[in-house]
């Protein structure tokens, strides 16, 4: 069975400029979460989705990232203007419902410059 | 006080050795509990879940304290490849929020 599956792997972007994350879940998988990692820390939560709603977006900074998950499967994170300090590694995972373990892509290494 | 705390290490520990690291979460309505490892530049990846028997899975033993507020992750034998950083999830309330501890990065010396 496939894995949870994102793209780009990596994505180098100026400053000012957009840039969107695609993540395609595990199948069957209703919870969906976006995360932003920096290193040396654990996941940050950005958002998290029960199917096509998103339950807790409380720590995704609004005025300039979003995210939508239409249809309940696959969902893009995107940030719009970039600012240097979004360099980070963006996650996605699902899990069948919001108390099983979730899965992780590979993670989308984003550098802003 | 953050939600969960790790000591993010570095534990450097020699080959064959056993090695055990804690981490405490504050809310005491936390449900569910699991360990994550993740390599460098990795994602991370599901080692164990946490269940309040606690659980073993070869070399590794996994418990729960509800009392104090921490589980556990013990590893036995400890082989090189176990060098990761070792992360501790906890799921706490009525909106399940996943609240991710920062790490505790293991080195396996031969």
């Amino acid at each position: 069975e496939a894995g949870v599956v994102q793209s780009p792997r990596y994505k180098i972007i100026e400053k000012k400029q957009p840039v969107a994350f695609w993540c395609n879940p595990i199948s069957g998988h209703n919870t969906l979460y976006w995360y932003r990692q920096n290193l040396g820390q654990g996941p940050e939560l950005l958002i998290r989705y029960e199917n096509e709603e998103a339950v807790d977006d409380s720590q995704l900074p609004k005025d300039r990232f979003s995210a939508e998950r239409l249809k309940g499967v696959d969902s893009t994170l995107k940030i719009q203007p970039a600012e240097l300090g979004d360099s980070a590694v963006y996650l996605c995972a699902s899990s069948l419902d919001p108390i099983a373990e979730a899965f992780f892509g590979q993670g989308t290494r984003l550098t802003v410059v | 006080r953050k939600e969960v705390e790790q000591d993010p290490g570095p534990f450097n520990v020699p080959e064959g050795a056993t090695v055990a690291f804690n981490c405490t979460y504050s809310n005491s309505a936390s449900q569910s509990f699991f360990w994550y490892r993740q390599d460098c530049r990795k994602e991370p990846k599901l080692l164990m879940s946490v269940y309040s028997s606690g659980n073993e899975d070869g070399r590794f033993t996994a418990q729960l304290n509800r009392a104090s507020q921490y589980i556990s992750l013990l590893i036995r034998d400890s082989k090189l490849s176990d060098s990761a950083t070792y992360l501790c999830v906890v799921n706490i309330g009525s909106n399940y929020q996943l609240i991710w501890g920062a790490g505790t990065k293991l080195i396996i010396k031969p």
